[in-house]
């Protein structure tokens, strides 16, 4: 079973800077996914990324899928409080079709 | 609103009560699923139904039973459990399971609480 390591766990942050958060394994995966889980809510797709070196863009924010596909990472440019939330990366590996989750990125964005 | 609904939102139980906890997706999908997400863990994978038959059980204790009667409907029958169990169940759904770059959508959870 690949286990997918996101770090930072916890990110407080005042409003207008940017950020980085990153999740790696030593897997390949087939596929990795960005969701973003608000308070009494579950988590929603923001992206899904299949090629490696792949970079795709969200408004402010920047995912990159790794070269070797086995590792990702989320840029945030000039955060918002509307970014706050829990970011969860999720990957397939190529044996198996379902979803395993990192452990998550707790941000906040103060105003 | 994700068209993934669940009830209910937050449940107390004893030991040695049984409850049931309920998931309905108004998206025409044939995949669900269950994750269990507590406070110390990543989210777990429970159950997968596609085209309600169970493909895959993460080694699930037997307190926990899923049912699927038809594919809009995902239940969890608790029985027996522990406070370990306290933890939010999340449910969600896709169009299949098979698909690798599928989306999942889920629920707002049921915070489940073991006393």
């Amino acid at each position: 079973t690949q286990l997918l390591e996101q770090s930072p766990q916890f990110l407080s942050i005042q409003e207008g800077e940017n950020l980085t958060v990153y999740c790696n394994s030593s897997s390949v995966f087939s596929s990795l996914q960005w969701y973003r889980q608000e308070p009494g809510e579950g988590p929603v797709l923001l992206v899904t990324v299949v090629t490696g070196g792949e970079v795709k863009k969200l408004k402010r924010l920047t995912f990159q899928f790794g070269d070797a596909r086995k590792d990702s990472s989320l840029h945030i440019t000039a955060a918002q409080p509307g970014d706050t939330g829990l970011y969860l990366c999720a990957a397939r590996d190529t044996g198996r079709r379902a979803l395993t989750f990192g452990s998550g990125t707790r941000l906040q964005v103060q105003p | 609103e994700t068209g993934v609904t669940q009830t209910p939102r937050h449940l107390v139980m004893g030991m040695t009560n049984k409850k049931s906890l309920k998931c309905e997706q108004h998206l025409g999908h044939n995949a669900m699923y269950w994750y269990k997400q507590s406070a110390k863990k990543p989210l777990e994978l429970m159950f997968v139904y596609n085209f309600k038959e169970q493909t895959e059980n993460n080694s699930v204790p037997s307190r926990f039973s899923p049912e699927c009667p038809n594919s809009s409907h995902l239940f969890l029958h608790l029985h027996t459990l522990q406070p370990e169990d306290s933890a939010l169940y999340l449910c969600a759904s896709s169009v299949t399971e098979t698909t690798s770059t599928d989306t999942q959508y889920f629920g707002p959870g049921t915070r489940l609480t073991v006393l």
